[in-house]
């Protein structure tokens, strides 16, 4: 049962475009939402998390919206570049407990 | 701080061998976790430590697997005997506190032949 999904499978967008990637879950008990950002032979990383009491974070060219009636969460980047080119997971966890549960990741590429 | 340190950087071995992948967080953290990425399974979660002690191992997929912290810089995740199906990227991460940002090392690439 995958408890996060993520969609879609790949994107490809032009440099100075929007790049949009949905996730969905089912927990409500899920409270923390982290992006992680892992390019090519690296070890994801942290890009933006938000948790349920805000509904929108911004942070740079980066911002999670969040909707929690509908159990939804999004990652918009704005002007992509192609150093956004990577692949995008989001994930879930809920309080009591580390562990993340994670998307099956986007891949972003996006042309110059 | 070097961030998280994972070695070997690849590892290849044949079937029936024992594989040992070893991992040091960044020093402070409270929590480690070892994750094991595939392209069918995506990321997943193995077994988390906290203050060194094995909090959530249900991710582990068998009792091949075994995963040890003795001290706070140094944690193994032990397959003895490996598979072909073990082939993967096994990440190693920590963290400072409790629902805070992960650091993840640079991954062990495991080929079981």
């Amino acid at each position: 049962q995958q408890q996060v999904k993520q969609s879609p499978q790949s994107l490809i967008v032009q440099k100075g475009g929007i790049s949009i990637i949905n996730c969905a879950y089912e927990n409500t008990a899920f409270d923390y939402f982290p992006w992680y950002q892992q390019f090519p032979g690296k070890g994801p990383a942290l890009l933006i998390a938000i948790r349920p009491d805000v509904s929108e974070k911004k942070e740079g060219r980066f911002t999670i919206s969040f909707n929690k009636s509908a159990k939804q969460f999004s990652l918009h980047i704005m002007d992509s570049q192609p150093g956004d080119s990577a692949t995008y997971f989001c994930a879930a966890s809920q309080g009591g407990s580390e562990k993340l549960v994670f998307g099956k990741g986007m891949k972003l590429t996006v042309n110059p | 701080d070097a961030g998280v340190i994972q070695s070997p950087r690849h590892e290849v071995t044949e079937m029936g061998q024992e594989v040992t992948l070893r991992c040091k967080p960044i020093s402070g953290h409270d929590y480690l976790f070892w994750y094991r990425q595939t392209m069918m399974r995506g990321l997943e979660l193995l077994i988390y430590f906290n203050n060194n002690v094995p909090i959530d191992d249900s991710g582990m997929p068998e009792d091949r697997f075994s995963a040890k912290m003795p001290n706070a810089s140094f944690s193994t995740l032990k397959i003895q005997p490996s598979e072909p199906r073990d082939s993967a990227v096994y990440f190693c991460a920590s963290s400072p506190f409790f629902h805070t940002e992960a650091f993840f090392g640079q991954g062990t690439r495991l080929t079981v032949v």
